[in-house]
């Protein structure tokens, strides 16, 4: 069974850039997540989708990251324009619903700010 | 909000040596908690997965161990290798299936 894939790996980009990231969760996981991990610093939730809705977007800066999860399927996590504090890792996880505690994480992408 | 502590921030031991992690949560009000493994360039692996009211879960050299009321939970790693270095991470759920995770302790296994 494929697990989370998220693309790309690696990004860097010029700070006032857009950068857009992708995940497809496991095949039949309802519930969809988007962490940001900090050096350092164990990941914090960004959004939480349930299917196609947006559950839990309080730690969403909505005022330059947008996400979506059309279909309930895959789901992209934007940022415009990128700022030189938004270098981190973005993982991507997902779990069969949200009454699963067990969620599976992809391996992140490192984005890097200049 | 709840906030988890994870000490130490890095070991370093010999091959073959036991070993204790330690994680701390503020609020004691949580569904479950997780360790979590967490390869450089990779994602999270969970571990063991402790409900709330449970006290233990082993998983081979692996044990794990919750103290709810004191806010508190161990993971054992008994005869340590160096494919288990790692970062170490724990996490708790709360109401809403929020996971909080800590910064958690770098490891080093020593040939």
């Amino acid at each position: 069974e494929a697990g989370v894939v998220q693309s790309p790996r690696y990004k860097i980009i010029e700070k006032k850039q857009p950068v857009a990231f992708w995940c497809n969760p496991i095949s039949g996981h309802n519930t969809l997540y988007w962490y940001l991990q900090n050096l350092g610093q164990g990941p914090e939730l960004l959004i939480r989708y349930e299917n196609e809705e947006a559950v839990d977007d309080s730690q969403l800066p909505k005022d330059r990251f947008s996400a979506e999860r059309l279909k309930g399927v895959d789901s992209t996590l934007k940022i415009q324009p990128a700022e030189l504090g938004d270098s981190a890792v973005y993982l991507c996880a997902s779990s069969l619903d949200s009454l699963s505690y067990e969620q599976y994480f992809g391996p992140g992408t490192r984005l890097t700010v200049t | 909000k709840q906030e988890v502590t994870q000490i130490p921030a890095a070991l370093s031991v010999p091959e073959g040596e036991n070993l204790v992690l330690n994680c701390s949560f503020t609020d004691s009000a949580i569904y479950n908690l997780q360790w979590f493994r967490q390869d450089p360039g990779k994602g999270l692996t969970s571990l063991l997965l402790i409900q709330s009211s449970q006290r233990e879960q082993t998983s081979g050299r692996l044990n794990a161990s919750l103290d709810k009321s004191s806010g508190r939970s161990t993971l054992y790693i008994a005869a340590s290798q160096p494919g288990d270095s790692a970062t170490y991470l724990c996490a708790v759920t709360n109401t809403g299936n929020q996971f909080y995770f800590g910064t958690g302790t770098s490891l080093t296994v020593i040939p």
